[in-house]
């Protein structure tokens, strides 16, 4: 059984603090996206990763894929309120079929 | 531009009760289509997905059922929901590739 593990499950922090969240498997995948959710709202896409080692930036947000595909983290530079959210990181394989796998998510919250 | 639409967005129902809650993909054609559920601030939890019409694989046995009787419309039903049928049911799409795209969701709560 494939599964993708995130760290932390949760994280408390103030503004202007620098943050990693991690994304972890045994299994190789396709490819790789993060989400991230608001309360009573569905999981918004950030970016999607498909080659290992690959560096992506999203303003203050900067994603990167393993070398090997197995595992992936989210880094926030100086983090804002509006930070705050559920982020889901979720795998793509396709083995028997395609399929995405999701992690449990990160329950972030930042305090002004 | 492709949209998902759900409905309704929230729902309060008794024991015991139908449901039928309806998810459109606009902007595409034949995508696959995934049901899930997510508990209060956890992961989600694959209920069913539907590769075409009439098609549709259920990856947990349970109260539920889909139907897609169109290419872009996926329907999640029950009989009679039970207490434990409560929660944050999110319908997606995606195009064969890796990324899915999600709905709103649907809030249902069973009393």
């Amino acid at each position: 059984t494939q599964l993708l593990e995130q760290s932390p499950q949760f994280l408390s922090i103030q503004e202007g603090e620098n943050l990693t969240v991690y994304c972890n498997s045994s299994s190789v995948f396709s490819s790789l996206q993060w989400y991230r959710q608001e309360p009573g709202e569905g999981p918004v896409l950030l970016v999607t990763v498909v080659t290992g080692g690959e560096v992506k930036k999203l303003k203050r947000l900067t994603f990167q894929f393993g070398d090997a595909r197995k595992d992936s983290s989210l880094h926030i530079t100086a983090a804002q309120p509006g930070d705050t959210g559920l982020y889901l990181c979720a795998g793509g394989t396709n083995t028997g079929g395609f399929k995405t796998i999701f992690g449990a998510g990160t329950r972030l919250f930042v305090k002004a | 531009s492709q949209t998902i639409h759900q409905w309704p967005a929230t729902l309060v129902q008794p024991v015991g009760s139908p449901l039928s809650l309806e998810c459109t993909v606009e902007g595409t054609s034949n995508p696959n289509l995934y049901w899930y559920r997510q508990a209060a601030g956890r992961g989600l939890q694959l209920l069913f997905y539907s590769v075409g019409i009439g098609q549709i694989s259920s990856e947990v046995p349970q109260n539920l059922s889909a139907s897609r009787p169109q290419d872009r419309q996926f329907i999640l039903s029950s009989k009679k929901l039970l207490l434990s049928d409560s929660g944050f049911y999110l319908c997606a799409w995606d195009s064969g590739t890796d990324t899915q795209y999600f709905g709103p969701g649907t809030r249902l709560t069973v009393l």
